[in-house]
């Protein structure tokens, strides 16, 4: 089946760690995205890739950081200089502009 | 960042009643998008619009493109439990790969 496929579900993270999210998708889309969920608010733009090797901040970038070293592949590290990291992460990826954008399941992280 | 505007924020309804809700936004999109995402999950892709004044159905889902290209509509006629949840809008800034997201229209379903 193709999709988009996050792991892990859940993750919990020690303050002052860093941490990789998963994001793998088979539908040969070239755009992928990641986004930001908070309790009760909207989805918020933290980093997309158009093309392998080529990423843009999105509206929060400060304390993410990305790689785009495969089509297929983006992975977010949440790193120790985002300041309020527990959140609800989302995966996505279109095939062009203007095309329908596919979500994964999401990574629920919790700073402990 | 920008944002669409949704209306209602949020949805209380009888079972069997029928739901309105809606986006605008201050700019023109060439696409609109509709999601509904449950508890815990991603949002799920319900009806993609491309054509200003374009009404589509999916099952009791229908969507319409505002003629003006600044708005968008969705109904759920005769609504049942399993519609909970929260509903979001979507487009892409003309142009550009950047995808812009309602604020969410939360849907309870009283039995």
């Amino acid at each position: 089946d193709g999709g988009i496929t996050q792991s892990p579900k859940y993750l919990f993270r020690k303050e002052g760690q860093n941490v990789t999210l998963s994001c793998e998708q088979n539908l040969n889309h070239d755009a992928m995205y990641w986004y930001r969920q908070d309790p009760g608010q909207g989805l918020r733009l933290i980093y997309y890739s158009q093309i392998v090797n080529d990423f843009q901040k999105g509206d929060i970038a400060e304390g993410y950081s990305v790689s785009r070293e495969k089509k297929e592949s983006f992975p977010l590290t949440v790193t120790s200089a985002q300041k309020n990291p527990t959140a609800f992460y989302l995966c996505a990826s279109t095939w062009s502009v203007n095309t329908e954008a596919f979500f994964g399941q999401g990574t629920r992280l919790t700073v402990v | 960042g920008q944002q669409l505007n949704q209306s209602p924020q949020s949805m209380f309804i009888q079972e069997g009643e029928d739901v309105s809700m809606n986006c605008t936004s201050s700019s023109i999109f060439n696409t609109w998008l509709w999601y509904k995402q449950d508890p815990g999950e991603g949002p799920v892709l319900l009806i993609a619009l491309y054509k200003a004044g374009e009404l589509t159905s999916n099952g009791r889902l229908t969507a319409q493109f505002g003629i003006t290209r600044k708005d968008s509509f969705l109904n759920i006629s005769a609504s049942i439990p399993s519609d909970v949840g929260i509903y979001f809008c979507a487009g892409p800034t003309s142009g550009t790969y950047k995808y812009i997201f309602g604020t969410g229209t939360r849907l309870k379903v009283l039995a």
